[in-house]
């Protein structure tokens, strides 16, 4: 596709759930980011990829968060035992590789742990 | 400490007039770039306009400007003529060449009154 794809739109998980979440990049892009966005705030920066590679996860907010990139292109976040404060948009963004470059945006995750 | 400061939570200004929306951001990286997304109420994370580092010329696109001042590193957007579509939440965003990573801040919520 010409953008970034993210699935599922929506997602409703019981707490104590394990989520996963899609993010297909746009092609040949090789910078992919996942960030947290909670109501009314900026993106909070997870975590960043440069192909597969796993360049920067300082901003995963415990060990229940995973992410992956296994091939350098479609990327999934998983978040093990969900809990309430869990509940965010999850936005992923990819850019070819250098400070210049814009990151283009997936229309985000909604993820909500009731 | 904040890598990008976004000091106006809000703002609320007149069609057609001209708006300035405050950021100031903090790197001792000499090659950066300065972002700016909009973000209406769908969510969808909109990229308006550019500058790096070592452009000696302010950057413009259409009705969006860039007023960068590189030694109080501030990078301040400037929309002429707003107009009602503009109302949104603004961020303003930092990539630095030596980690990558593309830092947000907390962003404006832009109101445009009729």
């Amino acid at each position: 596709g010409a953008g970034v794809s993210q699935s599922p739109r929506y997602k409703v998980a019981k707490r104590g759930q394990d989520v996963a979440l899609r993010c297909d990049p746009i092609s040949g892009h090789v910078s992919l980011f996942w960030y947290q966005q909670a109501l009314g705030q900026g993106p909070e920066f997870l975590t960043y990829f440069q192909n597969e590679a796993q360049l920067d996860k300082s901003g995963l907010p415990s060990d229940r968060f995973f992410a992956e990139r296994p091939e350098g292109s479609v990327s999934t976040l998983k978040i093990q035992r969900t809990q309430q404060e869990d509940s965010a948009v999850y936005l992923c963004a990819s850019s070819l590789s250098e400070v210049g470059q814009t990151a283009f945006f997936g229309q985000g995750t909604r993820l909500t742990v009731v | 400490a904040q890598k990008i400061t976004q000091t106006q939570p809000g703002m609320f200004v007149q069609e057609k007039e001209a708006v300035t929306l405050d950021c100031t951001y903090d790197t001792s990286d000499q090659s950066y770039g300065l972002f700016w997304y909009k973000q209406p109420s769908s969510g969808e994370m909109i990229f308006l306009i550019y500058q790096g580092s070592y452009d000696e010329q302010n950057a413009t696109e259409g009705r969006y400007s860039l007023n960068f001042q590189k030694a109080r590193k501030s990078a301040n957007l400037v929309i002429s003529a707003s107009q009602l579509g503009d109302s949104a939440m603004y961020f303003c965003a930092m990539r630095e060449a030596r980690d990558d990573k593309i830092i947000f801040g907390k962003g404006t919520r832009l109101h445009i009154l009729p």
